[in-house]
């Protein structure tokens, strides 16, 4: 089936620098790719949704120049956490629709950031 | 706005017990539901859907119906594993096309 190979699996930075996250779609193209962040005991939520070739679309209260998001093709979609800071730390997953499944959606592992 | 509220965690069961995991929502017009798990250190997967209401969906023996006057999606499995051990979100389809979760349950089943 589709998958969606996401890197880094997990990752540390110090406060103030930049992480980048990659979602790939291995054996299909994802046109959309949603980015979801997942704080300790909460549920995921969705931080914005990118479309090939267009501007992202952010959730209300995610800021989009700190949670830059490309999605310059049609197999990858990056999501770029800038300036980071402790109270950004948390598990980042991006999914993409299961072309396979009209109601399907497949995810990638997920990133777990922590910032010191 | 659309939610899934679903019942806390953890739960715990010895192995060939009976699983109930409640989950209910609440939305404009008649989402599709669905419940996904994630097992320690994997991504979410699917397990199970239903796009209308009285649809069951059911997958590895596990089940969940579409319930539009209680508006809940129960999951069920009539005896869990060991290997059943995992975080369940349930989960509707938003107007956009994306996904909101509860918060999910972790299972942890005992030999």
């Amino acid at each position: 089936g589709a998958v969606v190979s996401q890197h880094p699996s997990w990752v540390i930075c110090k406060s103030g620098t930049s992480v980048k996250i990659e979602c790939r779609s291995l054996d299909f193209q994802a046109t959309t790719m949603f980015w979801y962040r997942q704080f300790p005991k909460q549920s995921l939520m969705l931080m914005a949704t990118s479309n090939e070739g267009s501007k992202a679309t952010y959730e209300q209260g995610v800021e989009k120049d700190k949670f830059l998001i490309n999605h310059a093709s049609l197999t990858l979609s990056t999501l770029t956490v800038t300036s980071a800071h402790p109270e950004d730390s948390s598990f980042y997953i991006c999914s993409a629709p299961d072309v396979r499944h009209p109601y399907g959606y497949t995810f990638g592992s997920g990133t777990r950031l922590t910032v010191v | 706005g659309d939610s899934v509220t679903q019942m806390e965690g953890p739960v715990t069961l010895s192995e060939e017990a009976f699983l109930t995991i409640n989950c209910t929502y609440t939305a404009t017009g008649y989402p599709s539901l669905f419940w996904y798990v994630q097992y320690p250190g994997e991504g979410l997967q699917l397990l199970l859907k239903a796009t209308k209401a009285d649809d069951k969906g059911s997958n590895k023996g596990f089940e969940a119906t579409y319930r539009k006057e209680t508006t809940s999606f129960h999951l069920e499995k009539g005896s869990v594993q060991v290997s059943d051990s995992a975080v369940y979100f349930c989960a509707l389809e938003g107007s956009q096309g994306n996904l909101i979760f509860g918060k999910g349950t972790k299972l942890s089943v005992k030999p």
